[in-house]
């Protein structure tokens, strides 16, 4: 079965830093495209992070970049996600999601992990 | 950054009515469309990529149309696990965006 199962997630202070993982099973990881997508309560989606399957290529969203780090292992089948400097804003239930090629749209997501930052 | 607009933001319908989102983009995106089903609590679903390319595994009731900036997705005959909300996004040009969202409701 292709799964994507997130963790890390947890209350936060203002100014802190949470890293995030995503374990991938049931496909080949190595070469697909990776993201990562969040939701703060009761909004919308918001794309915040993209990183190719060779990790050549990464993007990111402004109200992230500088702040956030996508990074992946492909050895491990991991996606990670380095966030620091986390604000209230950050507040968000944050998905992993596979990213098809040449289209990038996103085909699976994981189930998600809450990201609480609070002093 | 392209900003996806959908409308209407939320509508009310019934098991078995026809259902039509739209979706504008603010600049060209040619097919890079794609739509979204979320259900309350639950992870986003893929219906259709590259504008009107069914998912698989996706039911044939959901179809998407459109080129450039102006696509729709119809739900033909709505079902019960379709009240959910909808979403369509862009990945023409990062950063991918999102429309604000589509709230279908029980009528």
């Amino acid at each position: 079965e292709v799964q994507l199962v997130e963790s890390g997630g947890g209350l936060v202070q203002p100014g802190g830093s949470l890293r995030l993982s995503c374990a991938a099973s049931g496909f080949s990881f190595s070469v697909y495209n990776m993201n990562w997508v969040r939701q703060a309560p009761g909004k919308g989606l918001e794309w915040i992070t993209y990183i190719s399957s060779g990790s050549s290529t990464t993007y990111y969203a402004d109200s992230v970049k500088g702040r956030f780090t996508i990074s992946r292992d492909n050895a491990q089948n991991s996606l990670y996600l380095q966030m620091n400097s986390l604000r209230a804003e950050d507040t968000a239930m944050y998905y992993c999601a596979r990213g098809a090629d040449y289209f990038y749209y996103m085909d699976v997501w994981g189930k998600g992990t809450t990201v609480t930052v609070s002093s | 950054d392209i900003q996806m607009t959908q409308s209407p933001s939320s509508l009310s319908a019934s098991v078995g009515d026809r259902v039509t989102i739209a979706c504008r983009a603010s600049q060209s995106i040619s097919t890079y469309l794609n739509w979204y089903r979320q259900k309350p609590g639950k992870a986003p679903k893929l219906l259709i990529h590259t504008a009107s390319s069914l998912q698989s595994g996706v039911p044939s009731r959901f179809s998407g149309s459109g080129f450039g900036t102006d696509f729709t997705l119809t739900i033909s005959s709505l079902q019960p696990e379709d009240f959910a909300t909808y979403y369509c996004q862009q990945t023409y040009i990062a950063p991918w965006t999102f429309g604000q969202g589509t709230k279908v409701e029980i009528k």
